[in-house]
């Protein structure tokens, strides 16, 4: 089974920041990679698929990158809607394993 | 617009018996991989189970096989999710999603969830 390292798993920052968040999968999974944003009392949202590209109507301060092993979300100038916890997943193979979430809280 | 309503959860207490569906609405269901994702309360998600769009391919997380059943109805565009020997520690929201087309396996679109609570 593949295993998926999310961190970090809080983070704290300002309006018009910019952050990283990071994914690790315990073998290569190419670009299979998906990151989800998910608001309090909400279902999760997709946000990026195959590793870097953008959903239909997500803002463009959003941005995936990597394969292989190691993957990133940026976000830049945080806006008052991006205080969310974000999760990545590897669709790669079955398990289809989720990082554990990073909670973004405004500082 | 693509729609998921879940039904089904409820209060059941261990060792009962619970299913959950999933209406699909606004796409066609019968092209279309679909989950069960799961989250505890406080908890992050944990993926649970998948069928293939032809119920070809059956996928099971370790910590519900042999007690979950994942299976669809594809003239009804449901999804279900049969529950047996449920434990404490399936307590959680399950939600409903669709895998996006091949050769992508991300999750495009989820349900609104439904509230499955396992206690005595």
């Amino acid at each position: 089974d593949i295993q998926v390292t999310q961190f970090p798993s809080f983070l704290s920052a300002s309006i018009g920041d910019r952050v990283t968040i990071t994914c690790r999968a315990s073998q290569g999974i190419s670009s299979y990679l998906a990151w989800y944003q998910q608001k309090p009392g909400k279902a999760p949202k997709l946000l990026i698929y195959a590793a870097s590209i953008l959903e239909s109507g997500v803002p463009s301060r959003f941005s995936g990158s990597g394969s292989g092993t190691e993957f990133t979300l940026t976000i830049i100038n945080l806006q008052p809607e991006d205080f969310a916890t974000y999760y990545c997943q590897q669709v790669r193979s079955y398990p289809r394993s989720f990082g554990q979430g990073t909670k973004l809280a405004i500082k | 617009e693509v729609q998921l309503v879940e039904s089904g959860g409820g209060l059941v207490k261990p060792g009962g018996s619970l299913r959950l569906s999933c209406a699909a609405s606004g796409f066609a269901f019968n092209t279309y991989s679909m989950n069960w994702v799961r989250q505890a309360p406080g908890k992050g998600l944990e993926w649970v189970s998948s069928i293939r769009f032809d119920s070809s391919d059956i996928y099971d997380a370790d910590s519900v096989k042999g007690r979950f059943s994942i299976s669809r109805d594809n003239a009804k565009h449901s999804l279900y999710l049969q529950m047996n020997s449920l434990r404490a520690e399936d307590t959680a929201i399950y939600y409903c999603a669709r895998t996006a087309v091949w050769p992508y396996g991300h999750l495009d679109s989820w349900g609104q969830g439904t509230l499955v609570t396992v206690s005595s």
